[in-house]
């Protein structure tokens, strides 16, 4: 068990839908990072917050969209979803050292 | 633009048996350089990491050789054993130790290992 907590663990909606997906990093992690695993793309970077703002951005679509709370837990918006949305998403935390990953939302857009 | 190449897609080994997967990078600036397994519904786990200014770091049955002049590092697994059956990547980033940059992975390689 890595510490990060994901909430939900599947996922299933339909395309146009717009759904949130949490993410509590490890106790003491300032970073919070969301990944994008597709078995075409592989893990793939989509962004960065550190202790509430935006660090980095990677390829993360302009219908998706995050933000991370005071308390530092994490959510990642999408919106407008298609089919290609699905995928494994996952959330990381670190806090200046390692990345640990969360075991992910699997998202099955219809 | 893939700037970290992973080599096999796939790899079959008796127990017993040595697994070596290979990574290649191509950003210099990447100074940290981890392997994550990962089992399937599950998410990726830090195995083993490495910084270059080792050429050799070894945990337990896992090793991680580095040849930074060429690019290039690689995952050793010795005695491997059926429940090391997983998807390993490597990665790399910028900041040592990871420190609050962002992992590049490679895409991946499916070990299996029979008994």
């Amino acid at each position: 068990d890595s510490g990060v907590t994901q909430t939900p663990k599947h996922l299933i909606t339909a395309t146009g839908q717009r759904v949130t997906l949490r993410c509590s990093p490890r106790s003491g992690d300032l970073s919070v990072y969301w990944y994008q695993q597709s078995l075409d793309q592989g893990l793939q970077f989509l962004i960065q917050y550190y202790n509430g703002e935006e660090r980095a951005k990677g390829n993360i679509l302009e219908r998706f969209s995050a933000q991370q709370f005071p308390d530092l837990h994490s959510e990642l918006n999408l919106s407008s979803l298609e089919l290609g949305d699905s995928a494994l998403y996952f959330c990381a935390s670190s806090n200046s050292g390692p990345q640990y990953f969360g075991p992910g939302t699997r998202l099955t857009v219809l | 633009q893939q700037q970290v190449k992973q080599s096999p897609q796939s790899l079959i080994v008796q127990k017993g048996g040595i697994s070596i997967i290979n990574c290649a990078y191509e950003n210099t600036a990447f100074d940290y350089f981890p392997w994550y397994q990962q089992f399937p519904g599950k998410g990726p786990a830090l195995l083993i990491a490495i910084r270059p200014d080792v050429s050799e770091k070894k945990e337990g049955r896992f090793t991680i050789s580095f040849n930074k002049s060429a690019k290039q590092f690689s995952l050793h697994i010795m005695d491997s054993q059926p429940g090391d059956s997983a998807t390993y990547f490597c990665a790399a980033s910028r900041g040592s130790g990871g420190s609050n940059y962002k992992l590049t992975f490679g895409k991946g390689t499916l070990l299996t290992v029979n008994p």
